[in-house]
């Protein structure tokens, strides 16, 4: 069945760093790809999406390329701040019309 | 403003009682979502719903219940037969089922069995 990997956290970076969470999935047919933000105690907020092999979405200096060649949907930032510091979840579109997550990866970044 | 709205925030149950989570969202959506988050761990499908007075289980239905009564609301009911029911939950809502549809999130309900 559809399913996605995500890096293993926690991630603790220094503020200006450059990050790299990566994401793999396996799936079916042509599913869109996601990233979502979860901050302490509150839900999930879009980041980004891509739905097509070779989009890449863009969000809030974040980025993320829908590779399908190699299965995989990384999230990348050049220079993080510390109001970056969350949990970030990839998911991709499963068949019953719901998202399918990664377990989540969670950032921490230093002044 | 448009969004989620979830109540209560945090909610305590005692063994054997059901309770109801609820979940109300103005954004004029079809499709309604509830998933489930427990620590470490993504976000596990209940239920979802497509249309009012329609829904379907998800990955994890056993011991939860749900209802579509309007378009609008999508309450969860968590019943004395969900053996491990501890966790945060999260409802959602997106324009439609088509894979490319956003879903959007409510800031979730936790709730504790005492």
């Amino acid at each position: 069945g559809n399913s996605v990997t995500q890096m293993e956290g926690p991630v603790t970076l220094s503020e200006e760093a450059f990050l790299t969470i990566n994401c793999t999935y396996t799936a079916t047919g042509y599913p869109s790809l996601f990233w979502y933000v979860q901050y302490p105690g509150e839900g999930l907020q879009l980041l980004l999406k891509a739905t097509k092999a070779d989009d890449k979405g863009s969000n809030k200096g974040f980025e993320a390329t829908y590779r399908k060649e190699t299965t995989s949907f990384h999230l990348e930032k050049g220079s993080v701040q510390v109001s970056d510091s969350a949990v970030y979840f990839c998911a991709l579109s499963g068949s019953q019309g719901n998202l399918i997550f990664g377990k989540g990866t969670k950032l921490s970044v230093k002044p | 403003d448009g969004g989620i709205t979830q109540s209560p925030k945090y909610l305590f149950r005692k063994e054997g009682q059901n309770v109801t989570l609820s979940c109300e969202q103005n954004l004029n959506h079809d499709a309604m979502y509830w998933y489930r988050q427990d620590p470490g761990q993504g976000l596990r499908l209940i239920y979802y719903s497509q249309i009012v007075n329609d829904f379907q289980k998800g990955d994890i239905a056993e011991g939860y219940s749900v209802s579509r009564e309007k378009k609008e609301s999508f309450p969860l009911t968590v019943t004395s037969a969900q053996k491990n029911p501890t966790a945060f939950y999260l409802c959602a809502s997106s324009i439609g089922r088509g894979n490319t549809d956003t879903q959007y999130f409510g800031p979730g309900t936790r709730l504790t069995v005492l």
